[in-house]
C-alpha cells in the first residue's frame, strides 16, 4: 500500500456540488498538507495542517475548507465547486521540526477534478 | 517574501550529455532549498535537499545541485543524462528562519531526453 493514499484518483462533477477529496497517510507524520497543481504554474499550497488540533490556511484557501479527522487523515472539501478548481490535488506529509525529515514532503499520487 | 523561479519551462537533452534545470530562490533569510521530480500521472518524489554544510548536495539517480549563496541559486545537474530521466522537476524553497515551514514551490521544468 502506498505511504500516502488519496480518494478518489479522479472525479467529474458539475458547478454547485459539494465535493470532498480524502488523504490518509501510514507514514505516522504529523504534518499534513494540500497541495493545487495548475500547468505552468507549478504547486501552491491551500491548507497546512501541523498536528490534528492545528489548521493553517496556504495562499490560496478561498473556497476550500479542510478537517483533520486524526492524525493519519486530512480531507479537503470544496463546498460549491467551480469550474476554475478544475486541477490536480495532492496531499503530502512530512516530519515536523526540527529533525531531517523535516520538509522532506511524501506526495500521494493526486485527485484529478474537473469541474464542468 | 519567499520565492522561486525556475526560467525554463523545457529543457531538452541528448541521452549521455550532461543536464542543468536551473533554479533562482529569494528568501529573506537563509535557506533550505529542495528539488522534487514528478514522472507522469504520479505525485512528487523527493530528490535532494541543501539545509547546511557542503555547497554540492547529491541526492537520488545520480542527481546533484550546487547551492550558490551569491547567485542565490541551486541549479540542478546530472553528468549522463538517460531516457527515463524525462519527468517535471521543482525547486522549492524554505526560510530556514521561519516558523512555519512550509515549503514554496517553482513553477516547475520539464526535462526531456531523447535516445
Amino acid at each position: 500500500d502506498a505511504d500516502v493514499t488519496q480518494t478518489p484518483r479522479n472525479r467529474i462533477t458539475k458547478t454547485g456540488k459539494r465535493i470532498m477529496l480524502e488523504c490518509s497517510q501510514t507514514k505516522g507524520h504529523d504534518r499534513m498538507y494540500w497541495y493545487r497543481q495548475d500547468p505552468g504554474l507549478g504547486l501552491r499550497l491551500i491548507y497546512y495542517s501541523f498536528d490534528v488540533k492545528d489548521i493553517n490556511k496556504g495562499e490560496i484557501s478561498d473556497g476550500y475548507s479542510v478537517s483533520r479527522q486524526a492524525q493519519a487523515k486530512f480531507s479537503l472539501s470544496l463546498e460549491s465547486a467551480i469550474p476554475n478548481q478544475t486541477a490536480l490535488y495532492f496531499c503530502a506529509t512530512s516530519d515536523p521540526d526540527p529533525g531531517p525529515g523535516a520538509n522532506v514532503l511524501t506526495f500521494g499520487a493526486g485527485s484529478r477534478l474537473t469541474v464542468l | 517574501a519567499q520565492s522561486v523561479a525556475q526560467p525554463e519551462d523545457q529543457v531538452n537533452v541528448a541521452e549521455g550529455n550532461p543536464l542543468t534545470v536551473k533554479c533562482t530562490y529569494s528568501v529573506s533569510g537563509n535557506p533550505y532549498l529542495f528539488w522534487y521530480v514528478q514522472y507522469p500521472n504520479r505525485g512528487l518524489q523527493f530528490l535532494l535537499k541543501y539545509i547546511t554544510g557542503d555547497n554540492l548536495v547529491k541526492g537520488s539517480y545520480g542527481f546533484e545541485a550546487e547551492f550558490n549563496k551569491s547567485q542565490t541559486s541551486f541549479h540542478l545537474k546530472k553528468p549522463s543524462a538517460l531516457v527515463s530521466d524525462s519527468a517535471l522537476y521543482f525547486c522549492a524553497v524554505r526560510d530556514r528562519g521561519s516558523t512555519l515551514g512550509r515549503l514554496y514551490f517553482g513553477r516547475g521544468t520539464q526535462l526531456t531526453v531523447w535516445p
